[in-house]
């Protein structure tokens, strides 16, 4: 069984423009949730969605990220403008049901602003 | 508002020696407990998890935390480093009945040949 991907592994870009990163849960897992670690800090929750619907987007910094999951199956978040502050490593994660399922992860992605 | 505190950013131990990563939380109500450990390039995997079962937590490769209330600690232990080991390592807690996870800082594990 496929774990959880993310797409992309790396991506460095300006200050200003706009990056998508993309989150594949595992197949069947309804729960999706993104997290990030800015630098030296602690992995902080951003959102939560239960197929399409978004559950709690209560750790979303501002609304400069929008987290979309058309379909209930892949999510996106997207930066734009992107700034230096959001630099860092954003993980996605996912579960088959609600607590206490177990969160399960993906590798991240490193996002770098210039 | 829930907090997890990690003492040490950094521990290093010798092969073969005991593992003590230590981790507090706040919480009026205790929580769920989970330990992650985070290899190079790959993503967060669960070690071991407290959800108001026994207090003393066997988890893959070895580790075990103990619950205790009293100290609101979670404390991660290996009796004998390996230098597979090397990685870093996420405390974590979950109110019940919650989603989302609140972690700690981390705390990266060397291993000393």
């Amino acid at each position: 069984e496929a774990g959880v991907t993310q797409f992309p592994s790396h991506s460095v870009i300006e200050k200003g423009q706009t990056v998508t990163l993309r989150c594949d849960p595992i197949s069947g897992h309804d729960n999706l949730y993104w997290y990030r670690r800015v630098m030296g800090k602690e992995i902080k929750f951003l959102l939560h969605f239960v197929k399409e619907s978004k559950q709690d987007e209560s750790g979303m910094p501002n609304n400069r990220f929008l987290a979309e999951r058309t379909g209930g199956t892949y999510s996106t978040l997207k930066v734009q403008p992107a700034e230096l502050e959001d630099s860092g490593v954003y993980f996605c994660a996912s579960s088959l049901g609600q607590s206490p399922y177990e969160q399960y992860f993906g590798p991240g992605t490193r996002l770098t602003v210039t | 508002a829930q907090s997890v505190t990690q003492l040490g950013s950094h521990v290093s131990v010798s092969e073969g020696a005991l593992v003590l990563l230590r981790c507090n939380y706040s919480s009026s109500v205790p929580p769920y407990l989970f330990w992650y450990v985070q290899y190079p390039n790959q993503g967060l995997q669960l070690l071991l998890k407290y959800t108001s079962a026994a207090t003393l937590v066997k988890g893959i490769n070895g580790f075990e935390a103990e619950f205790k209330k009293s100290e609101t600690s979670f404390h991660l232990t290996k009796p004998s480093a390996h230098m597979s080991d090397a990685a870093e390592y996420f405390c974590a807690v979950r109110r019940q009945g919650a989603q989302k996870l609140v972690f700690g800082q981390g705390t990266r594990l060397t291993i000393n040949p």
